[in-house]
């Protein structure tokens, strides 16, 4: 089983849309969550910190589901310029870092 | 947020050289970095962990000889790829490792094609 499981999409959706990704975890110890986009041949970019209260950035809001290992990015009013890869990212014990294999998301006009 | 830079950015070199990849962390000191290898349309792949002064650690199936990590100091690791063969063209990209709140911050990117 891989450490991070994240549903690759794509996930296509119109301007003004809701939209919502998961990644589960297979390790319960794992510390740290995080969302970060990558848009197509550049580098991923930190979008948020996953807390255990869950956080809200503007349109953005991640949360983490400890009971049922699972990280959420929610993405409300979706804009054209969304449109991008989201990688989720679990922190496990001695900074082993693991990624998922990202989500791709098109907003379309 | 914090910065990384990377590079070069770009490299074109032939069969059989060796190239040289730079990783800086540019605002904060970095006493673990990451190497990636990323192929189109394919998500990032770690491909070692650098720690300062000491070994990097590879991932399976990475060849250390092949792929030289040195980090000598808290901004700095590079990554020389030896003997390079067009196979090894791809898109690689390094993260540096805020050691208080765990984010990894993305250097640019460098993309290499061997010919």
């Amino acid at each position: 089983r891989k450490e991070v499981e994240q549903d690759p999409g794509p996930f296509n959706v119109p301007e003004g849309a809701t939209v919502a990704f998961n990644c589960t975890y297979s390790n319960s110890a794992s510390q740290s969550f995080f969302w970060y986009r990558q848009d197509c041949r550049k580098e991923p970019k930190l979008l948020m910190s996953v807390y255990s209260s869950g956080n809200e950035d503007g349109r953005f809001t991640a949360q983490l589901n400890r009971a049922s290992q699972y990280i959420s990015l929610l993405i409300r009013d979706s804009k054209l310029s969304d449109s991008a890869t989201y990688l989720c990212v679990v922190v496990g014990w001695g900074n082993q870092f693991y990624f998922g294999t990202g989500t791709s998301l098109t907003v379309i006009p | 947020g914090a910065v990384v830079s990377q590079h070069p950015s770009w490299v074109i070199c032939k069969s059989g050289t060796s190239v040289k990849i730079e990783c800086r962390s540019l605002d904060f000191q970095a006493t673990t970095m990451f190497w990636y290898r990323q192929f189109p349309k394919q998500s990032l792949m770690l491909m070692a962990t650098s720690n300062e002064g000491s070994k990097a650690t590879y991932e399976q199936g990475v060849e250390k000889d092949k792929f030289l990590i040195n980090h000598a100091s808290l901004t700095l690791s590079t990554l020389t790829v030896t003997s390079a063969h067009p196979e090894d063209s791809s898109f690689y990209i390094c993260s540096a490792m805020d050691s208080r709140s765990y984010e990894q911050y993305f250097g640019p990117g460098t993309r290499l094609t061997v010919t």
